[in-house]
């Protein structure tokens, strides 16, 4: 099974500055398969990013992936109040894996 | 617009089983472009997968961790899937979301809001 481990935990930004967020895997990943979502308390999760950097309907453009092989890599331009939230990247191999999570919070 | 929503007990006893309905609305579950799957999320935890069923009924990549407690099954005449969980203990509480697994990039697409179960005596 493909572990995927999401640095940092914590990411404390403020409004308008640059975030960056890391999954890195412990094999290979297809960069086809790599994916990213946000997820708002009590709210399910949203895709943001397949096929590791193409945005999905309705995503602004601030929001950009990158990567391959085992380190990908979520880019968030200038955040907006609504980007302060959870982020998990997902890869999909024999089966599907989610990483730990990023939290990315108002500093 | 696809729609998913979760249903069945939110509190489950030890050593039961649990079990889960998604309906889905706005689009066939038969649509041969789609898997269907199943995520749970423990309280303040990330995102586990459980498995994913084809709309022929076949499932897939079921979370080896999992395999052995879990059926996943389909009935494309009320347009909905089920989720079945034997031997529950309070390590499975957690919230259980439904959701549409593209079949090209293998991506959740969209998502139930979720259902919490408890399992508790």
């Amino acid at each position: 099974e493909i572990v995927l481990t999401q640095s940092p935990g914590t990411l404390s930004l403020s409004p308008g500055e640059r975030a960056t967020l890391s999954c890195r895997a412990s094999q290979s990943v297809s960069s086809s398969y790599l994916a990213w979502y946000q997820q708002k308390p009590g709210q399910a999760p949203r895709l943001l990013i397949y096929a590791a950097s193409s945005r999905a309907t309705g995503i602004p453009d601030r929001f950009s992936g990158s990567g391959s092989g085992t380190d990908f890599t979520l880019t968030i331009s200038r955040l907006e109040p609504e980007d302060f939230a959870l982020y998990y990247c997902q890869q999909f191999g024999s089966s599907l894996t989610f990483g730990g999570g990023t939290k990315v919070e108002i500093k | 617009q696809v729609q998913l929503q979760e249903s069945g007990p939110g509190l489950v006893k030890p050593s039961e089983t649990l079990s889960l309905t998604c309906t889905v609305s706005g689009a066939s579950i038969s649509s041969s472009s789609y898997f269907w799957g199943w995520i749970r999320q423990s309280p303040g935890k990330g995102l586990e997968w459980i498995g994913s069923i084809y709309f022929i009924g076949t499932t897939y990549y079921y979370n080896p961790s999992l395999n052995s407690r879990v059926t996943i099954s389909i009935d494309t005449s009320k347009n909905q899937f089920s989720l079945i969980l034997s031997s529950v203990t309070a390590a499975d509480t957690s919230v259980y979301y439904c959701a549409r697994l593209e079949g090209t990039y293998h991506v959740l697409d969209s998502w139930g809001q979720g259902t919490l179960v408890t399992v508790s005596s």
